[in-house]
């Protein structure tokens, strides 16, 4: 089944730290998508980055990086220097495609809520 | 330049009511999807269209009928509103990226629905 775990729950740190969020999935698909969405207190859901199945170069973009190991299943999000405004929901989720690619229905982790603490 | 946009942000109506939320994207993408986030933040697909047929219907109380006039256009009627629709509902739509083919999904801003 496919499936994706966030075990964190709730991440606490003080501003400038480093924190990783963890995700981890199961898919029986060869080809599949990861993303990562942040929601912060406003409620908007926010497209941060997505990954193909077949690429497990890592990425930065400014104070966010993902680690991508398909070994381990795991797509991993770091945010370096933490800042207050990085408080939010992060969200990892799956793309399971079906129906001869009609649809790319999104299974979802339960989410990371992330303080970031002055 | 809203990618997907969806409407209203807040609706509050009472037991037994029907009620409707829009949603429109721009993005040219072929399907779209309405999701549910319940009171402990977990998102759960609830319809997928794609050129406006019925794909994904993921046992949802046939009290909620989506409607797709459209391929940009995926609406979610509720009849006889209960408290436990109470939720945030988010509207998305994804396909291929038109300069890397890659899949990419976006959501509208979420419709925060409170049933009393």
């Amino acid at each position: 089944a496919q499936k994706v775990t966030q075990a964190q729950t709730e991440i606490s740190v003080v501003e400038k730290e480093d924190v990783t969020l963890d995700c981890v999935y199961e898919t029986r698909d060869t080809t599949y998508y990861l993303f990562w969405y942040k929601q912060p207190p406003s409620g908007e859901l926010v497209f941060l980055i997505r990954r193909n199945s077949f690429d497990e170069q890592n990425e930065i973009s400014g104070r966010y990086s993902w680690n991508f190991q398909k070994s381990t299943s795991s797509f991993n999000f770091t945010i370096t220097a933490s800042q207050v405004v990085d408080s939010a929901v992060y969200f990892c989720a799956l793309s399971e495609t079906n129906y001869g690619g009609a649809t790319n229905k999104l299974i979802f982790g339960t989410g990371t809520l992330l303080a970031v603490q002055p | 330049d809203t990618a997907v946009s969806q409407t209203p942000k807040y609706l509050v109506t009472q037991m037994g009511n029907d009620k409707s939320i829009k949603c429109e994207q721009n993005l040219g993408h072929d399907t779209m999807y309405w999701y549910k986030q319940d009171s402990k933040k977990f998102l759960k697909i609830m319809f997928s269209y794609n050129n406006k047929e019925l794909i994904i219907n993921e046992t949802v109380p046939n009290r909620f009928s989506p409607k797709s006039p459209d391929k940009a256009h995926l609406n979610l009627h509720i009849n006889s509103l209960e408290l436990g629709d109470s939720a945030v509902y988010f509207c998305a739509s994804s396909g291929q990226n038109k300069v890397t083919a890659d899949t990419e999904a976006f959501f509208g801003q979420g419709t925060r629905l409170t049933v009393v």
